[in-house]
């Protein structure tokens, strides 16, 4: 079964720093990848997505992420956070057959952002 | 457009009294359902899959029970809740063989005395 990892599950950093979320999956077929973000009483809502083409993905809200296939990697960054980046980001990986596209869900990273 | 409805947004149980948690969707048809359960540091927990009409699977062995009455109904049961049970309940849908995302509800707190 496919495995997600995040870690350092808290991050506390200063508005205009930098972010990278790290995102290691287990299985090396071929995968669909996803972040999600979670603001403070909100729901869950897709940040970005790669299913295949340019490894390296942007989302919205100036978000990226890229595509290592020989690292089994799927890294979010942003180059300059803010206050209102202060959310919940899982990774998650398809790990099931075409047709239920069950996801695998890191078990995600905390961040603060302080202004 | 699809929407996803979840409920209620809280609910708090006594040990050993029965749950049912629904989930409805709108605008779509045949979706593939999913229950979550999200506790803290510990991600998204698969509980339930459906891809279709009283298709059930479950992923992880529990005192819960899922069961899909209709295309767009998705509901969480129990018959006799434990303390562990407490925990924060998300359903999401996605269209059957496409590499389209997830979509989540609300979620449901669900506490447990």
């Amino acid at each position: 079964a496919q495995s997600v990892s995040q870690h350092n599950h808290h991050v506390i950093l200063s508005e205009a720093a930098s972010l990278e979320l790290g995102c290691n999956y287990s299985y090396g077929g071929t995968v669909n990848l996803f972040w999600y973000v979670q603001y403070p009483g909100q729901h869950l809502q897709l940040l970005l997505k790669y299913f295949s083409g340019d490894p390296l993905v942007k989302g919205i809200k100036g978000f990226e992420a890229e595509f290592i296939k020989s690292k089994f990697s799927f890294n979010l960054r942003k180059p300059s956070v803010q206050w209102s980046d202060t959310a919940e980001y899982f990774c998650a990986v398809t790990s099931g057959d075409y047709g239920n596209n069950r996801l695998a869900f890191g078990k995600g990273n905390q961040v603060v952002v302080i202004p | 457009s699809q929407t996803i409805h979840q409920w209620p947004a809280t609910l708090v149980q006594p040990v050993g009294s029965p749950l049912s948690l629904e989930c409805t969707v709108e605008g779509t048809s045949n979706p593939n359902l999913y229950w979550y359960r999200q506790a803290a540091g510990r991600g998204l927990q698969l509980l339930f899959y459906s891809v279709g009409i009283g298709q059930i699977s479950s992923e992880v062995p529990q005192n819960l029970s899922a069961s899909r009455p209709q295309d767009r109904q998705f509901i969480l049961s129990s018959k006799k809740l434990l303390l562990s049970d407490s925990g924060f309940y998300l359903c999401a849908w996605s269209v059957p063989y496409s590499n389209q995302p997830q979509h989540f509800g609300d979620g449901t707190r669900l506490s447990i005395l």
